[in-house]
C-alpha cells in the first residue's frame, strides 16, 4: 500500500520568513494531495491540496509544489507568522481509494 | 471549531475491557473515517463508511473492533477486548462526498489509554 513519508519531524523558522516541509510518496497511482495543520489542542483542518494534472498551487501565502516524477510534494509557507505555528501533515491518496495515507507529521515553530 | 463530535474526549480501559467511542459526523456528510494516531502522531487507518456500509476496513479493525454507523444514531467504535498497543487518539472524520480525494473533517478525537 502507500507509503508518505515526512522529511522533517521539526522545523523551526523566524517569523517573516518561508518554511518548507516535504514529502514523498511510494504509488504512482497517487493522485490527489491534501495537508492539514493540527494546533495545539485543536482537531486537525485542511489547508491546502493539490491534484496530479497540475504541479503547483497556491492559497494567499501556500504554495503546494507536485514532483510527480520523484514522487514528490512540498509545503511553502511564505512569510510566516506565529499563528502558523502547529504540526503539518501531508497526505497521498488516489482516486477510487477510500482512504487516504497520511505522514508522520511536522512540527513548525515560527520564532519571533 | 470542529462541527464533527467525538465522545468521550478521554477514557481510560483495562486490559481485556471494552472501550467504545462515538462520532457525530458534520451535518450531510454521508463518508466517515475512524482513524488511529499513535504517540508518535503516526496514522493508521481503520475504517470508513458511507451512511451504514463499510466501505474499507483494516484486518485489525476486523477481528478486534466492531464499528457502525447506523441512520440518525452516532457512529461508534468499539473495541472488544483492549489492548496496551491500543492507546492512541482515536479520530473521526467525515467527508461530504465518496471518494478520498476530498476534503476531511475531523473532530477532536477520542484519546485512549490502556492500563
Amino acid at each position: 500500500g502507500e507509503k508518505v513519508e515526512q522529511h522533517e519531524s521539526t522545523l523551526s523558522v523566524r517569523e517573516g520568513d518561508s518554511a518548507v516541509i516535504n514529502c514523498t510518496y511510494t504509488d504512482t497511482a497517487s493522485s490527489y494531495f491534501p495537508w492539514y495543520k493540527q494546533e495545539a489542542g485543536k482537531s486537525l483542518h485542511f489547508v491546502i491540496d493539490i491534484r496530479s494534472n497540475v504541479d503547483r498551487k497556491q492559497s494567499q501565502r501556500l504554495i503546494v509544489l507536485l514532483d510527480k516524477k520523484a514522487k514528490r510534494f512540498s509545503l511553502h509557507i511564505t512569510a510566516t507568522q506565529p499563528e502558523d505555528s502547529a504540526i503539518y501533515f501531508c497526505a497521498a491518496t488516489n482516486y477510487g481509494n477510500e482512504k487516504i495515507t497520511f505522514g508522520a507529521g511536522t512540527k513548525l515553530t515560527i520564532k519571533p | 471549531n470542529s462541527k464533527v463530535i467525538q465522545t468521550p474526549r478521554y477514557l481510560v480501559k483495562g486490559q481485556g475491557q471494552k472501550a467504545k467511542m462515538r462520532c457525530i459526523p458534520e451535518k450531510g456528510h454521508p463518508v466517515v473515517f475512524w482513524y488511529q494516531q499513535n504517540k508518535n502522531n503516526e496514522f493508521k487507518f481503520l475504517i470508513n463508511f458511507q451512511n451504514q456500509e463499510v466501505l474499507q476496513q483494516i484486518d485489525m479493525t476486523e477481528k478486534r473492533f466492531s464499528a457502525e454507523c447506523p441512520s440518525n444514531s452516532p457512529c461508534s467504535l468499539e473495541i472488544q477486548s483492549s489492548e496496551a498497543g491500543d492507546s492512541a487518539l482515536y479520530l473521526c472524520a467525515s467527508s461530504p462526498r465518496l471518494g478520498a480525494t476530498g476534503q476531511l473533517y475531523f473532530g477532536e478525537g477520542s484519546k485512549l489509554t490502556v492500563l
